[in-house]
């Protein structure tokens, strides 16, 4: 089993549409946690970090269930521009004061005009 | 200021041939990632560099895969007796110390003939 999990999709979804991804990890010792876009052909980037008490950056809502062990991303109002794959990333404890970053297979999503 | 370099940014090879691909973290960054990505697949975590901790090397498909790091600065991948199943895009990252998030060059795209 994958340590982090994530439906592949592709989610196919109209503009203006609300759509929701979910991830899921398998070491409860995870510490922080993390939403990564990545673009065709580019390299990820950080979206934005997902906190306990869940957290809103515009459109991009994430939250955090630690006793389920789970993670969400919604996007509202869905643009053209948000096509991309959503990556869950977690991060845990590997020695001495140091983490290690953990990534899922990410989920593609194609917002259609 | 300068991001996670990565070269060559393409490589073209004949089955058998030895390539290295080279990796210039962000400076300061304790941690650096390796990993690989084929087409329309997740990112696979190759191998972790952590300040002068001892590598984890767990992500290395076979003994023709091997990795070096000197102190906190460039990062060397090679891949000996290259197959056609190597062609992939091979991105590397970087993390400041305490961190949890990572930074990502721009991948070397490798393709073995």
């Amino acid at each position: 089993r994958k340590e982090v999990e994530q439906d592949p999709g592709p989610f196919n979804v109209p503009e203006g549409a609300t759509v929701a991804f979910n991830c899921t990890y398998s070491n409860s010792a995870s510490q922080s946690f993390f939403w990564y876009r990545q673009d065709c052909r580019k390299e990820p980037k950080l979206l934005m970090s997902v906190y306990s008490s869940g957290n809103e950056d515009g459109r991009f809502t994430a939250q955090l269930n630690r006793a389920s062990q789970y993670i969400s991303l919604l996007i509202r109002d869905s643009k053209l521009s948000d096509s991309a794959t959503y990556l869950c990333v977690v991060s845990r404890h590997y020695g001495g004061a140091t983490n290690k970053l953990i990534f899922g297979t990410g989920t593609l999503l194609a917002v259609q005009p | 200021g300068a991001g996670v370099s990565q070269s060559p940014s393409n490589k073209v090879t004949e089955k058998g041939k030895d390539v290295e691909l080279r990796c210039d973290p962000i400076s300061g960054h304790t941690a650096l990632y390796w990993y690989r990505q084929r087409l329309g697949q997740g990112l696979e975590f190759l191998i972790y560099f952590q300040g002068n901790s001892a590598p984890d090397k767990s992500g290395l498909p076979s003994d023709r895969f091997s990795a070096e790091r000197t102190g906190e600065s460039v990062s060397t991948l090679t891949i000996q007796r290259t197959q056609q199943e190597d062609s992939a895009v091979y991105l590397c990252a970087s993390s400041p110390p305490a961190a949890g998030t990572q930074y990502f060059g721009p991948g070397t795209r490798l393709l073995v003939l």
